[in-house]
């Protein structure tokens, strides 16, 4: 069976220091793959997907940035955080046309 | 483009009673629609989904959702709810070839006691 993982699931940053939240899925070749965010209380906001390793679409122009170096893993960067970068990021994969989602990390920039 | 709306942000219920929460969607092409349930500081997880076949689908959890295309809906429904259904819903569409999921915005579903 397909398994997803995120990491770390909470994290703490002040204002300006670089990010790294990794995705990695097991059980399956070749997925697609997302990173989402979400504010407090909000929907959720699609920030980047990727179709195979080194493809990377962004969804919204902004200070964060996604690779993709192997084909399981899907990484989400920044190299001066925001405020308004805090929220829950949500990594998920796709076979077919359904997502399946990881656990979550829980980014506080102070 | 496709889109997605949640007719209702909140939804209180007593326990042991029925719940439907409702979803629209607007496209001009065939679709697939999804409802997920998110629980408190959880990532979501798929209740049941839409491909094709029979119009009413049967998911876990003892959900159930009616595609309706005519009216283009997609309303979920559980004749009996627990406290353990408080969550947050979303409803998501996507249509053939495309690689992502449109969302709407949630329902919070709330079961009082």
């Amino acid at each position: 069976s397909q398994t997803i993982h995120q990491w770390p699931a909470t994290l703490v940053q002040p204002v300006g220091s670089p990010l790294s939240l990794e995705c990695t899925v097991e059980g399956t070749s070749n997925p697609n793959l997302y990173w989402y965010r979400q504010a407090a209380g909000r929907g959720l906001q699609l920030l980047f997907y990727s179709v195979g390793i080194g493809q990377i679409s962004s969804e919204v122009p902004q200070n964060l940035s996604a690779s993709r170096p192997q084909d399981r893993q899907f990484i989400l960067s920044s190299k001066k955080l925001l405020l308004s970068d805090s929220g829950f990021y949500l990594c998920a994969w796709s076979w077919g046309y359904e997502q399946y989602f990881g656990p979550g990390t829980r980014l506080t920039v102070t | 483009a496709q889109s997605v709306t949640q007719l209702d942000s909140q939804v209180p219920v007593f326990e042991e009673a029925p719940v439907e929460l409702r979803c629209n969607y607007s496209s001009s092409v065939s679709v697939y629609l999804f409802w997920y349930v998110q629980y408190p500081n959880q990532g979501l997880q798929l209740l049941l989904k839409y491909l094709s076949g029979s119009t009413l689908v049967k998911g876990i959890n003892g959900f159930e959702a009616e595609f309706n295309k005519s009216q283009t809906s997609f309303h979920l429904r559980k004749p009996s709810v627990h406290i353990s259904d408080t969550a947050e819903y979303f409803c998501a569409v996507t249509r053939r070839g495309a690689q992502k999921l449109v969302f709407g915005q949630g329902t919070r579903l709330t079961i009082n006691p």
